[in-house]
This record gives structure tokens, C-alpha cells and sequence, in this order.
């Protein structure tokens, strides 16, 4: 099983200031890692998928980074709405989908 | 516009079963691979379970492997989990999605609101 492991597990960013997250494999993924973005209390939203594409109506603020087994997803300037959880996920072991525990983005 | 909207959640006892279900609208349903992704209070997702487009494959996490079954009414526009053996760790709530190929990628692209399942006695 491919483990997936993000860094920090909190992030605590001023909104206008840029943000980085990290995400890690266990093995080889390629470039096959989508990114999730969850607010308390609704279901997840995609992001990017193939590490660095993004999903439709995703601002030009989010963008993906990364090959192998480690990977970035980069908010340029936080705005309020940005701050949530995100979660990344590995679908080169298809069929099984792994997620990472996930990255708190908080206000600093 | 796509819409998923779980239904049957609730409060049932160690052991017994439920069925969850997720209606599926906007979209040709026939043609698309589903999932099933759960998250327990204040944790993160664990993926749960994947049926191809036709219902004719169906792969399991192994902590679910052979108490749940993923099933797909097509004519239905319905996507089913049925939750058996169910233990106080299956407390989470249960997400549908749906699975999007864009070679060569895949990935959950529309997520249903989720229906929460508590074991308890």
C-alpha cells in the first residue's frame, strides 16, 4: 500500500501571504496526486489533479508542483476562503486511492 | 448540473447493517465509475470502495473487504453501499463520488454532501 504523508499538519499563514504545502509517497506515484480542499462541516472540493493541473474554476492563485514522490501545492496569496483543510491523494496504485492525513491552513 | 445526495445514514447497534444510497443526477451515470470515501469525526478521508461504470468490477479497502459491497443501479441513476458487521471504528460520515478519467489521470471530481452512520449501542 502507498502511504501518503503531508507536512505540516498546520499551517498558520496571514491571508495575503503566500502558502506552501507538502506531500509526500511512499513510493513512485508519477505525477498521479490530486489535491482536495474541505471547509468544516462540506465535502471535499478538487483542486489539481495530475499534480499540477487545475480543476475547473480553481483561481490561478493554487498551483501543483512535483513528480515521484514528493509534491507541493502552492497558494500564492491567502484569501479568507482559502483557509481549510487539504488533502492529497495518490491514484497510481488503481484502483485503490490513498489520502494523506492532511494540512490545516489556519489564520495566523 | 452533477448532484450527489447520500441518503441512509443513522444510529445502528455493533453488528447489525445498513444501507447507504446516492442519488445521481446531471450527468450520464451509466457511464462513469463511482466512490465510496468516509471520514471519521475530526479525522482525515479513507477511501472505502470503487465500482467500475457497468457495476461489473468492484474493489475494496482492506479494512471494509468483505463486510461492505459497493453496488450500482444504472437505470436507477443509484450508487449503493451496504454496510455489514458494522463496528463502533465504521462511525464516519459517507461521502459518494464520482470517479473522472482524463488519461492519464483519475480522480473524484463531484462529491455528494455525505450521510453520517454512528455504531453504537
Amino acid at each position: 500500500e502507498i502511504v501518503m504523508t503531508q507536512s505540516p499538519a498546520t499551517l498558520s499563514v496571514s491571508p495575503g501571504e503566500r502558502a506552501t504545502l507538502s506531500c509526500r509517497a511512499s513510493q513512485s506515484i508519477s505525477s498521479k496526486l490530486a489535491w482536495y480542499q474541505q471547509k468544516p462541516g462540506q465535502a471535499p472540493r478538487l483542486l489539481m489533479y495530475g499534480a499540477s493541473t487545475r480543476a475547473t474554476g480553481i483561481p490561478a492563485r493554487f498551483s501543483g508542483s512535483g513528480s515521484g514522490t514528493d509534491f507541493t501545492l502552492t497558494i500564492s496569496s491567502l484569501q479568507s476562503e482559502d483557509f481549510a483543510v487539504y488533502y492529497c491523494q495518490q491514484y497510481n496504485n488503481w484502483p485503490s486511492r490513498t489520502f494523506g492525513q492532511g494540512t490545516k491552513v489556519e489564520v495566523k | 448540473q452533477v448532484q450527489l445526495v447520500e441518503s441512509g445514514g443513522g444510529v445502528v447497534q455493533p453488528g447489525r447493517s445498513l444501507r447507504l444510497s446516492c442519488a445521481a443526477s446531471g450527468f450520464t451515470f451509466s457511464s462513469y465509475a463511482m466512490h465510496w470515501v468516509r471520514q471519521a469525526p475530526g479525522k482525515g478521508l479513507e477511501w472505502v470502495a470503487i465500482i467500475s461504470y457497468d457495476g461489473s468490477s468492484k474493489y475494496y479497502a482492506d479494512s471494509v473487504k468483505g463486510r461492505f459491497t459497493v453496488s450500482k443501479d444504472n437505470p436507477k441513476n443509484t450508487l449503493y453501499l451496504l454496510l455489514n458487521t458494522l463496528r463502533p471504528e465504521d462511525t464516519a460520515v459517507y461521502y459518494c463520488a464520482r470517479d473522472r478519467e482524463v488519461l492519464p489521470d483519475n480522480f473524484l471530481d463531484y462529491w455528494g454532501q455525505g450521510t453520517l452512520v454512528t455504531v453504537s449501542s
